[in-house]
C-alpha cells in the first residue's frame, strides 16, 4: 500500500459527459502528479501540483483540468469525454525525497 | 523525439537467474533523475529504484540494481535471482525540469516473464 488513495476505482460513462477523479496524497506529501496510461499512448504525464499551485504541465488536453485543495487532495476533471479518453488514470504523490508513490489508479471507460 | 527508450518489448528469464532490462534516455539537463517502476498485472505502479544524475555510485535496492552509464545515457535495471513474482511490466522513467516543476517521462516498458 503506497498510502495514496484514488476514487473511484472504476468509472463507466458516455461520450460527451464530464467526470471528476479524486486523489489523496500520502500524509505530508505536498506534490501531486497526474498520469494517463492508455494502450496506444503509454504512460503520459499530465500535470503537477505543489501545495495548491500548478507547477508543471505535460500532455494535458484543454478539456482536462485539475486542482489541488488546501487539504492537499487533488481532483482531475475530464469533460466532453471521447472514446479515446478511456484509460487508467494515476495520481502520484511526492515528499522531500525523489520517489513518486502511485495510487491504485482510476480505470475510466467511455462508451 | 523519444526521450526514454526501452528496446525490449518482452523478455524471458529462468527463475533464479539474473536479467538486465535496457533503458536509454535523452536529455540536455545536467540535473535529472532516473527511476524504474514495476507494474504487475493487477495494475498498480510499484517504485523499485532511483538514480540521481550526480550520484557517482550505482543505486541498489535489494535484488535490484541500476547500471548507470552517464556518458552512454543508459540506466539499465538488473534483477538478480529472478523470482516468479517478478513477472510484470517494467518501466524506466526520467524526471526532468519543466517550467516551475518537474515532469516524469516514461518509456514504453518491457514485459518480463519469469519461467519456473
Amino acid at each position: 500500500d503506497s498510502g495514496v488513495t484514488q476514487t473511484p476505482k472504476h468509472l463507466i460513462t458516455a461520450t460527451g459527459q464530464r467526470v471528476t477523479l479524486r486523489c489523496s496524497p500520502r500524509s505530508g506529501d505536498l506534490s501531486v502528479y497526474w498520469y494517463q496510461q492508455s494502450l496506444d499512448q503509454g504512460l503520459q504525464f499530465l500535470i503537477q501540483y505543489y501545495n495548491g499551485e500548478e507547477r508543471a504541465k505535460g500532455n494535458i488536453l484543454e478539456r482536462f483540468s485539475a486542482q489541488q485543495f488546501p487539504d492537499l487532495h487533488s481532483e482531475l476533471n475530464l469533460s466532453s469525454l471521447e472514446l479515446g479518453d478511456s484509460a487508467l488514470y494515476f495520481c502520484a504523490s511526492k515528499g522531500s525525497q525523489e520517489t513518486q508513490y502511485f495510487g491504485p489508479g482510476t480505470r475510466l471507460l467511455v462508451l | 523525439a523519444q526521450k526514454i527508450t526501452q528496446t525490449q518489448p518482452g523478455m524471458f528469464v529462468q527463475e533464479k537467474e539474473a536479467v538486465t532490462l535496457d533503458c536509454t534516455y535523452d536529455t540536455s539537463d545536467q540535473s535529472y533523475g532516473l527511476f524504474w517502476y514495476k507494474q504487475p498485472s493487477s495494475g498498480e505502479m510499484i517504485f523499485l529504484i532511483y538514480q540521481g544524475s550526480y550520484d557517482e555510485q550505482n543505486a541498489t535496492e535489494g535484488r535490484y540494481s541500476l547500471n548507470f552509464q552517464k556518458a552512454r545515457k543508459s540506466a539499465n535495471l538488473v534483477i538478480s535471482a529472478s523470482q516468479l513474482g517478478d513477472s510484470a511490466m517494467y518501466f524506466c522513467a526520467m524526471r526532468e525540469r519543466n517550467t516551475g516543476g518537474f515532469k516524469t517521462i516514461f518509456g514504453a516498458g518491457t514485459r518480463l516473464f519469469v519461467k519456473a
